[in-house]
């Protein structure tokens, strides 16, 4: 069975300050990958998705993610915290491309001005 | 081009009752897909619906059900509440199996 772990429930950053959410996966099989944000008391906005194309993704608000296999890892990262990037971030993995997710427990990303 | 909807926002419910929530697909999707999230959680799939049969479930005891109507819209049915399914449910549509789920705003149900 897929599994999603993010180390870190609740990181703070500094405004401007690089921010990195871990995401680890277990699959038997490279499997699809997604980061999604969610603001208090709405839904999930993807921000950005691995297919099997490139290893290294870029998304929306300036994030981007980096699969490697070697360490069935898919962090995220962004170079520059911004005050509207406070939310809560799910790493999610599917075997088949946007069916059935196994979301993470999720991250609380603070930025401290 | 509207997107994912789902009525109502909030509901509060006795143990014991049933409760049934709804979700409007965005428009041309044929596949809608269930979660639950509790607080402080990520979100738990419960069952997927592809053109109005489920395709696929996770694990939730059978009073959870649901249905996906002709115009792709969906239910999701909860009988015999508990404390426990109090949460955030979401729905999330896609053009069909295998493609992006975009999300609706989630219903949060409270069970007293």
């Amino acid at each position: 069975a897929q599994s999603v772990t993010q180390l870190g429930s609740h990181v703070s950053v500094s405004e401007g300050a690089l921010v990195l959410l871990r995401c680890n996966y277990s699959s038997s099989v490279p499997p699809y990958l997604f980061w999604y944000v969610q603001y208090p008391n709405q839904g999930l906005q993807l921000l950005l998705k691995y297919t099997s194309a490139a290893t290294l993704v870029k998304g929306i608000n300036g994030f981007e993610a980096e699969f490697k296999k070697s360490e069935t890892s898919f962090h995220l990262t962004k170079p520059s915290a911004h005050m509207s990037d406070a939310a809560e971030y799910f790493c999610a993995v599917s075997q088949l491309y946007g069916q059935n997710f196994v979301f993470g427990p999720g991250t609380r990303l603070s930025v401290l001005p | 081009e509207t997107g994912v909807t789902q009525s109502p926002t909030h509901l509060i419910k006795t143990r014991g009752q049933q409760v049934t929530l709804r979700c409007s697909s965005q428009s041309g999707h044929n596949t809608v897909s269930w979660y639950q999230q509790a607080l402080g959680q990520g979100p738990q799939f419960i069952f997927q619906y592809y053109r109005e049969e489920e395709n696929g479930r996770g694990n939730f005891p059978p009073r959870f059900s649901g249905l996906q109507f002709p115009n792709y819209s969906s239910e999701l049915n909860v009988n015999a509440l508990e404390l426990d399914d109090s949460a955030l449910y979401l729905c999330a549509s896609s053009s069909g199996q295998g493609n992006e789920q975009y999300f609706g705003p989630g219903t949060r149900l409270t069970v007293t």
